[in-house]
């Protein structure tokens, strides 16, 4: 069965500081990856994505991520926070089996952003 | 072009009570997905559509059921509330005619739903 693991609950970073954000998934077949951030009081917003093709995927705001088959990780960094990009930040993939649209998420990790 | 619209964003019932949520997806779009977030669980597939059929079920009892109509507009209902249904339940659209799993599904802001 496919799952996502986000390792770190919560992450704080100063502003400027790199982000780090960390996912591991298992999948027995090349897998969909998924990054979302969400706002407090709203919905998911897609950052990134990843299919095939190139293994170094970038998203929207400065955001960025790799796919690293051998380590099966799917890891979100963006070289310099700002204040703005503290939310709340989920990795999903795709469930192949169903060939459907449904995404199994992981529990999110907390972004803390401090001046 | 307008995003995943839910309404209503708010709601307070009690337990043993039903509820309909609706969610109109982005224009175009045939797929409509239903997702619960809680703390506890954290985001968990509900069921998902496609023109007007259900094309994939979660791990819910069945008090949970939705349905989508020709012009892909979704709701939601959950029968007999229980406490543990408070929740965000949000709804997500996707384009792709077939829908697959490298669609990209964009989500709605969710409707908050408290059971008391």
């Amino acid at each position: 069965a496919q799952s996502v693991t986000q390792l770190g609950s919560h992450v704080s970073v100063s502003e400027g500081a790199l982000v780090l954000l960390r996912c591991n998934y298992s999948s027995s077949v090349p897998p969909y990856l998924f990054w979302y951030v969400q706002y407090p009081n709203q919905g998911l917003q897609l950052l990134l994505k990843y299919t095939t093709g190139a293994t170094l995927v970038k998203g929207i705001n400065g955001f960025e991520a790799e796919f690293k088959k051998s380590e099966t990780s799917f890891h979100l960094t963006k070289p310099s926070a700002h204040m703005s990009d503290a939310a709340e930040y989920f990795c999903a993939v795709s469930d192949l089996r169903s060939n459907t649209g449904k995404l199994i998420f992981g529990q999110g990790t907390t972004l803390q952003v401090k001046p | 072009k307008a995003g995943v619209t839910q309404t209503p964003r708010y709601l307070i019932k009690t337990r043993g009570q039903q509820v309909t949520l609706s969610c109109s997806p982005i224009s175009g779009h045939r797929s409509v997905s239903w997702y619960q977030q809680t703390p506890g669980q954290g985001l968990q597939f509900l069921f998902e559509y496609f023109s007007e059929t259900q094309r994939n079920k979660g791990n819910f009892p069945g008090r949970f059921s939705g349905r989508q109509f020709s012009n892909s507009r979704s709701e939601m209902n959950v029968s007999t509330l229980e406490l543990g249904d408070s929740a965000l339940y949000l709804c997500a659209s996707s384009s792709k005619p077939s829908g697959s799993s490298t669609d990209t599904q964009y989500f709605g802001p969710g409707t908050r739903l408290t059971v008391l």
